[in-house]
């Protein structure tokens, strides 16, 4: 089954503490991002990759780091949480041909920052 | 004036009501225009997909792109509470790889 998945699903921190939600695409996509969605503040992209080793930032990068190492794992890293950044985490894939709607969303990570 | 405006609902209706749903946009750069939908504790899942200005159907949903006033729609025929969930519209610049930029989304609760 096509999908892209996410862990932790749900996580509770403390500030200062690193941590990685790890994701992982199975469809062999070139194209993956991070999105983060806040209440009122609707989807924004943290962070994307077009190929391995290859990223650049979205709309809201400030503390967090992405690797693209392997074309399937596109980890996002928070270095030092803080409580600003309890969100609710997004990972997508995208195919590179067809246009930038087809991306593929996983289950979602919630993070909370104590 | 924000990039994408969406109204956050709720907006309720009765089984088997017309929906529409819209979104207006700022940015005249915009060409792809995309909705997709978002059950409870899930992912956004694509729904419709569409080039510059026109419609676009796919079974009970219509996409309707008018890029002089800058606004788009999704309609919903024949609803049914399964279509309850939250839509959202996106939008990019160009085919190639680049920021999709959403609406905060708008939730529907359809009745029996």
């Amino acid at each position: 089954e096509a999908q892209v998945t996410q862990n932790p699903r749900y996580l509770i921190t403390v500030t200062g503490k690193k941590l990685t939600v790890t994701c992982s695409q199975n469809m062999n996509h070139e194209y993956m991002s991070w999105y983060r969605q806040d209440p009122g503040l609707g989807l924004r992209q943290i962070y994307y990759s077009m190929n391995v080793e290859v990223t650049d930032k979205g709309d809201v990068p400030e503390g967090y780091k992405v690797s693209r190492k392997e074309k399937r794992n596109f980890p996002l890293i928070l270095e030092s949480p803080s409580p600003n950044q309890t969100s609710l985490y997004f990972c997508a894939s995208y195919p590179g041909a067809g246009g930038p709607g087809e991306q593929y969303f996983g289950p979602g990570t919630r993070l909370t920052v104590t | 004036q924000k990039e994408v405006e969406q109204d956050p609902g709720p907006l309720s209706v009765p089984e088997g009501a017309i929906v529409s749903l819209n979104c207006t946009y700022s940015n005249s750069a915009f060409q792809y225009f995309m909705w997709y939908r978002q059950y409870s504790r899930k992912g956004p899942e694509l729904l419709m997909y569409t080039y510059s200005s026109g419609n676009k159907e796919d079974g009970r949903f219509t996409a309707q792109v008018d890029k002089s006033s800058k606004y788009i729609s999704l309609f919903i025929r024949d609803s049914q509470p399964s279509d309850s969930a939250t839509y959202l519209c996106a939008m990019s610049l160009n085919s190639g790889y680049s920021t999709l930029t959403f609406g905060k989304g708008t939730m529907l609760l359809v009745s029996p």
